[in-house]
């Protein structure tokens, strides 16, 4: 069964810390995975796409990774802000198809 | 530049009564989704339309139907609410969705049947 689990299911850090949340799918075959931030209250907003041969990928300060061997992939989050609280999703599509199983979401606070 | 745009925002609606969900883009693209997202759950795929003029099932279609009106707009429409169908449901659109293009949603719908 495709899956995508998430971890930790929500954490609080400080102002100013780094954090990484943590992806784990069994989508087969792979095509891309994505990362979204969902602000309360709003739709998901994307923040990385992956495919196969990616291993990392920038935007901002937010840096994800991708290892397709062990079917992982982590979000850092670099010296956050206050308006990085959201939640953050895990999304894996499946190649040859419209279809994308998201994760469940880790929650993060940050805290002043 | 609007992106995906859907209305309501809010809507309460009694058991047995029907109502239709409003999705437009102006992004042109092909693809478009109807998802649901319920507490401790991923969003769920209702339906998606490949591109103008096609529909199909997604995981949880039960209870819903769907209209791609034309290029811009896709509607989902519920024909005899249940309170099982009490979620937040947002409309996603996507230049193609088999390829890695990045994919844009709605601000959502907020739905509550009682």
């Amino acid at each position: 069964k495709n899956q995508v689990e998430q971890s930790p299911q929500s954490l609080i850090i400080l102002e100013g810390k780094n954090c990484t949340l943590q992806c784990n799918y069994t989508v087969s075959p792979f095509s891309n995975l994505r990362w979204y931030k969902q602000d309360t209250g709003r739709g998901p907003v994307s923040l990385t796409i992956m495919t196969f041969s990616e291993n990392t990928k920038s935007n901002g300060r937010y840096t994800a990774t991708l290892d397709a061997d062990t079917k992982q992939s982590s979000l850092h989050i670099t010296a956050s802000q206050l308006s990085d609280s959201a939640s953050y999703i895990c999304v894996v599509s499946a190649e040859g198809t419209y279809k994308y199983i998201f994760g469940t979401g880790t929650r993060l606070k940050v805290l002043a | 530049n609007a992106g995906v745009t859907q209305t309501p925002k809010f809507q309460v609606l009694k058991t047995g009564q029907s109502m239709t969900l409003q999705c437009a883009q102006d992004m042109n693209h092909n693809s478009m989704y109807w998802y649901r997202q319920d507490p401790g759950m991923g969003l769920r795929l209702i339906y998606y339309s490949a591109s103008e003029g096609t529909t199909d099932k997604g995981e949880v279609p039960n209870g819903y139907n769907v209209s791609r009106l034309n290029k811009r707009e896709f509607s989902l429409r519920l024909e005899s609410a249940a309170p099982s169908q009490t979620s937040v449901y947002f409309c996603a659109s996507q230049p193609y969705g088999q390829v890695n293009t990045e994919a844009f949603f709605g601000q959502g719908t907020r739905l509550t049947v009682v």
